[in-house]
């Protein structure tokens, strides 16, 4: 059964500094891994999804990896920004429909 | 487009009436998702149709919950009799291929609070 986990549940920068965000998952066999930034009392936007073949994906500030052998992906905020703050989660499609999702990772830039 | 459209954004309700959330997905997707989001369980799905067809309604925690996707472009969710334990953010998501093999679009969510 695959797992997906995300550690630290938070985490609090000053302005300016690059991060990096992570994600770790149980079974390799993975169909792609989707990156989402959900801010408070709203819906979940994606941001980036990486397929199974590729190792990573950029858009922006924002570049997301993946090592499906190690089961990690990270994602990477350069430049960080108080417009950042939010909980970002990372979600693991399998060869079903489904989605599994991580707990989240709370990110406070402090300006 | 709007985006994914889901009513009523806030719900408040006593324990044991009926609560009915609705949603409006994206024109041309032809997934629906329906997910549950506590503190305590994160992010569950609930149900999921493909082509207005409930293809898995495993994660439905029980028979007080029912969905329906009449047409492409509209969906319900009800909860009947409603109950504390139900308080939650429901979200409504939709995207145009087979779910997890493309980007999911969520709706802004429905907050429900049953007293």
């Amino acid at each position: 059964k695959q797992e997906v986990t995300q550690i630290p549940a938070a985490l609090s920068v000053p302005e300016g500094e690059n991060l990096v965000l992570n994600c770790s998952f149980t079974d390799s066999a993975i169909y792609n891994l989707q990156w989402f930034r959900q801010d408070p009392g709203k819906g979940l936007t994606s941001l980036l999804l990486i397929q199974s073949s590729q190792r990573e994906q950029t858009s922006g500030r924002l570049n997301a990896s993946l090592d499906k052998s190690s089961g990690r992906s990270t994602l990477y905020i350069a430049a960080s920004q108080p417009g950042d703050s939010a909980t970002y989660l990372c979600a693991v499609g399998g060869s079903n429909y489904q989605l599994i999702w991580g707990a989240g990772t709370k990110l406070i830039i402090k300006p | 487009d709007a985006g994914v459209i889901q009513s009523p954004r806030h719900e408040v309700t006593e324990m044991g009436q009926e609560v009915t959330l609705r949603c409006k997905p994206i024109s041309g997707h032809n997934s629906l998702f329906w997910y549950r989001q506590t503190m305590m369980r994160g992010l569950e799905l609930l149900i999921y149709f493909n082509n207005n067809v409930p293809i898995d309604d495993s994660g439905m925690p029980e028979d007080r919950f029912s969905a329906k996707m009449p047409n492409a472009s509209f969906s319900t969710l009800k909860i009947q009799p409603s109950e504390p334990r139900d308080s939650a953010v429901y979200f409504c998501a939709s995207s145009t291929l087979l779910g997890g093999r493309e980007t999911q679009y969520f709706g802004p969510g429905t907050r429900l609070l049953v007293l």
